[in-house]
């Protein structure tokens, strides 16, 4: 069974530019996650879609993050524009429903300049 | 707001020895419990989850859990090399995987 595919695995941005994530969860899962991992730090919940509608985005900057799950499979996570202290990864995650396991993609490093 | 709060580390421990890690949580609501391995430049992967109070164990892996003290920890006997790695504690509400992460614990484990 394929895993959560993400992409770009890296990416180096000076700020102020924008910068797009994608993520494919496995299939069937309902459930998707999008976390930022700042170094030395555990990864921190930015928003939650259960299917193509929106669960929990409280602690997203929604001046600048922008997140969609279009036909409740893809999901892509937009910064623009991006601030130095953007610099993390981005994880991926998803999980069967709600209540179920959450199984992580490699991750998007980003590095803003 | 949630918190999760663990040891930094790094924990140095000998090969073969038990490596013991520490987390708490503030929310008194919380009802699942998970420890996550995570080892440089990869993802979390779950290694163990817990809901009751008292032990549970997989293998070499014990999550012990006292919900009154709000205190979760992860044993890890005979401790290999292989385990070094950073441990992240996770929490989650009722019925909910929205997971609150610490920052986790790094280990090493010196051969």
């Amino acid at each position: 069974e394929a895993g959560v595919a993400q992409s770009p695995r890296y990416k180096i941005i000076e700020k102020r530019q924008s910068v797009a994530f994608w993520c494919n969860p496995i299939s069937g899962h309902a459930t998707l996650y999008w976390y930022q991992q700042i170094l030395g730090q555990g990864p921190k919940l930015l928003i939650q879609f259960q299917n193509n509608g929106v669960v929990d985005d409280s602690q997203l900057p929604k001046d600048r993050f922008s997140a969609e799950r279009l036909k409740g499979v893809d999901s892509t996570l937009k910064i623009q524009p991006a601030k130095l202290e953007d610099s993390a990864v981005y994880l991926c995650a998803s999980s069967l429903d709600l209540a179920g396991e959450l199984f992580f993609g490699e991750g998007s490093r980003l590095t803003v300049l | 707001q949630k918190e999760v709060e663990q040891n930094s580390g790094p924990l140095s421990v000998p090969e073969g020895a038990i490596a013991s890690l520490n987390c708490t949580y503030s929310d008194r609501g919380s009802q699942s419990f998970f420890w996550y391995r995570q080892y440089s430049g990869k993802s979390p992967e779950l290694i163990m989850f817990i809901y009751s109070n008292g032990d549970k164990e997989d293998g070499r892996f014990t999550a012990q859990l006292n919900k009154a003290s709000q205190y979760v920890s992860l044993l890890i006997r005979d401790s290999q090399p292989s385990d070094s790695a950073t441990y992240l504690c996770a929490v989650s509400g009722a019925g909910s995987y929205q997971l609150t992460f610490g920052k986790g614990t790094k280990l090493s484990v010196i051969p």
